[in-house]
């Protein structure tokens, strides 16, 4: 039974362009929400989170929304740069007793070309 | 300011064998989950240390075991090794204390390789 979902494997965006990447739940447990990017041979790198009380976060040219009735969550990047190219996963806390509990997405590679 | 270090960096096994994975958190943690993460997934939960006990576990079997060290180090052994074992294994240090422990910091990792 999986929790979260990136349905999309890859991105693939032109330099400037936005980049959007999705994550859809299922349990209205999780009450932060995360994102994390990772290269190849480093571990994954937080990025940007968002409380379930609000529905969208800034950060530069990063932007998290979230659609709690439709449990869906979202990064927005732009204008997209080449160094952007990474996996992203989507990460959900439940908080409470969770203790450190992250739930992952299966993740989604950007490729932002030049 | 030294972040999470995992040793070691590759480590190949046989079946049946048993495994030790170690992990030193970030300067000022005092708090490690550890992560399995199989090719094309997204890293799952295995549990944490917090104060030398195992205070939350995900859905894997006792064939898997921490330890954390007063020094807040901790180790992962991995008994009976299976082949689905194959995986990169992530620690992640937080602040045990804070309200909130999800803004976890990430090591390299280490891939186990089962033969």
């Amino acid at each position: 039974d999986q929790q979260v979902k990136q349905n999309s494997p890859s991105l693939s965006v032109q330099e400037g362009r936005i980049s959007i990447l999705n994550c859809d739940y299922t349990n209205s447990m999780f009450d932060y929400f995360l994102w994390y990017k990772k290269y190849p041979a480093e571990g994954p790198t937080f990025l940007i989170s968002i409380s379930s009380i609000k529905d969208k976060n800034e950060d530069g040219r990063f932007t998290v929304f979230l659609n709690k009735s439709a449990k869906h969550l979202s990064l927005h990047i732009v204008p997209s740069q080449p160094g952007d190219s990474a996996v992203y996963f989507c990460a959900l806390y439940a908080g409470g007793t969770s203790y450190g509990k992250l739930t992952f997405g299966q993740g989604t590679i950007l490729t932002v070309h030049p | 300011d030294a972040g999470v270090t995992q040793s070691p960096t590759h480590l190949i096994k046989t079946r049946g064998q048993q495994v030790t994975l170690r992990c030193s958190p970030k300067s000022g943690h005092d708090t490690v989950s550890w992560y399995q993460q199989a090719l094309g997934q997204g890293p799952q939960f295995i549990f944490q240390y917090y104060e030398e006990e195992e205070r939350q576990r995900g859905n894997f079997p006792d064939r898997f075991s921490g330890h954390q060290f007063p020094n807040y180090s901790s180790e992962l052994n991995v008994n009976a090794l299976l082949l689905g074992d194959s995986a990169l294994y992530l620690c992640a240090s937080s602040l045990g204390g804070a309200d909130r422990d999800d803004e976890q910091y990430f090591g390299p990792g280490t891939r186990l390789t089962v033969t």
